[in-house]
């Protein structure tokens, strides 16, 4: 299975401020047919399922905030809050579905 | 609107078993593959099983023999019959929209989940 590491587990940021999560795949989500890289990613805020954020590593949802932004190195992915607001408090997934699907593991954002 | 309904979780015992539904409208549901993806308490994300828009189905290693993901489309309806539960499949049950027909389980819609909890 394709191992999905986050870091940091949490992060307080201030308001305003940026906030950026990593995620390292073990093994290459690139697929060489389509040239874009099979990673998601997921906001999930108390008590309520998760919110699609970013696909194929770079594509934000539609409706989803422009100050969300993905961004991509090798196996190395980077999830940016440019700015971050009040409503943005929530643990963030990524995850690949290069080979069927796995998620890493989750990183709180607070505000500081 | 696109709206995903889970039912059918409960409290079970240990090898005992449960039948998920997911009740989808709001969008066709038989152009879209589907997934059950769980969360255990205080845990991240794991992917359960899929289901292509004609029936083809995937599971996770843990569950396979045990698990069976299956969907009909004249109701709208995704199922997951789960049989010999164990204490580790307890969690909360998520019905997932992928984005396409098959094999691009990126999920765009979830539903608000049911908790499954296996008890001795």
């Amino acid at each position: 299975d394709i191992v999905m590491t986050q870091s940091p587990d949490s992060l307080a940021v201030s308001l305003g401020e940026r906030a950026t999560i990593n995620c390292k795949s073990s093994q290459s989500v690139l697929s060489s047919s389509s040239s874009k890289s099979h990673v998601a990613w997921y906001q999930q805020k108390l008590g309520q399922p998760p919110k699609l954020l970013i696909y194929w590593a770079s594509t934000r949802e539609s409706g989803v905030p422009d100050r969300f932004s993905g961004s991509e190195s090798g196996t190395d992915f980077t999830l940016t809050i440019s700015s971050l607001q009040a409503e943005d408090v929530a643990v963030y997934y990524c995850q690949q579905y290069y080979s069927s699907s796995t998620f890493g593991q989750g990183t709180k954002v607070e505000i500081k | 609107e696109v709206q995903l309904l889970e039912f059918g979780g409960g409290l079970i015992q240990t090898g005992g078993s449960l039948r998920l539904s997911c009740a989808a409208s709001g969008f066709t549901f038989s152009s879209y593959a589907m997934s059950w993806v769980r969360q255990a308490p205080g845990k991240g994300l794991e992917w359960v099983s899929g289901i292509s828009d004609i029936g083809s189905a995937y599971y996770r290693d843990s569950v396979k023999g045990r698990f069976t993901i299956s969907r009909d489309n004249s109701k709208n309806t995704l199922y997951l019959q789960m049989n010999s539960l164990r204490a580790e499949d307890t969690a909360v049950y998520y019905c997932a929209k992928e984005v396409a027909a098959i094999g691009v389980p990126i999920f765009d819609y979830w539903g608000q989940g049911t908790l499954v909890t296996v008890s001795s």
